[in-house]
């Protein structure tokens, strides 16, 4: 049972360019919402997180956006660059008695064009 | 920077046999867990644990998975008997005790079951 759901399963930008990712989720639990890159060959690493007390989270040319009553946040990433291309996974978690485990959803392949 | 360490980084198995793999988290982190992912999805928690006590295995095939850590530091996951639905990247993480300490991934083992 997928508890979050990402879309595009992949995507094409050209240098210089937006890529926007989205994702969704149904728990309402979750309170924790990080962004994951992975490389080839790579396990992934941790890229940037958010708490749903804020709609927005900046670190450098990556961008969270979180819209707690529609249940879905995004990540934008500016001016992308072919070193960019990789896949991005987002995560959620609740801090439930169960745990702090995140759950990922399927991922974007991302290719940035030169 | 500190990684977790895992070994092998790659495991070829004929389906029936016993195959184990290895995690050493970054030192001081206190929780550890197994995630598999298979080509194209997410990853998949499988187990957690707070330094030697299971917290969440509740998604760990135990007929056939065990994993252990004994004295907290690093730890094994064993698949006996491997099954060719087996083949994925196993994934060890670790992170900080606290709710919202960001998981750090090891490059985790390729299995391959034929």
């Amino acid at each position: 049972q997928q508890q979050v759901k990402q879309s595009p399963q992949s995507l094409i930008v050209q240098k210089g360019g937006i890529s926007i990712i989205n994702c969704a989720y149904e728990n309402t639990a979750f309170d924790y919402f990080p962004w994951y890159q992975q490389f080839p060959g790579k396990g992934p690493a941790l890229l940037i997180a958010i708490r749903p007390d804020v709609s927005e989270k900046k670190e450098g040319r990556f961008t969270i956006s979180f819209n707690k009553s529609a249940k879905q946040f995004s990540l934008h990433i500016m001016d992308s660059q072919p070193g960019d291309s990789a896949t991005y996974f987002c995560a959620a978690k609740s801090n439930s008695n169960s745990g702090y485990a995140l759950n990922f959803g399927k991922g974007t392949s991302l290719l940035v064009t030169p | 920077e500190a990684e977790v360490a895992q070994s092998p980084r790659y495991k070829i198995t004929e389906k029936s046999q016993a195959v184990a793999f290895w995690c050493d988290p970054i030192s001081g982190h206190a929780t550890l867990y197994w995630y598999r992912q298979i080509l194209g999805q997410g990853p998949e928690l499988l187990v957690q644990f707070q330094d030697e006590s299971v917290v969440d295995d509740s998604q760990l095939p135990k007929d056939r998975f065990s994993a252990e850590r004994l004295k907290g530091v690093d730890s094994t996951l064993k698949i006996q008997p491997a099954e060719l639905g087996d083949s994925a990247m196993y994934l060890c993480a670790s992170s900080l005790q606290g709710v919202n300490s960001p998981l750090h991934f090891g490059n985790g083992t390729r299995l391959t079951v034929t």
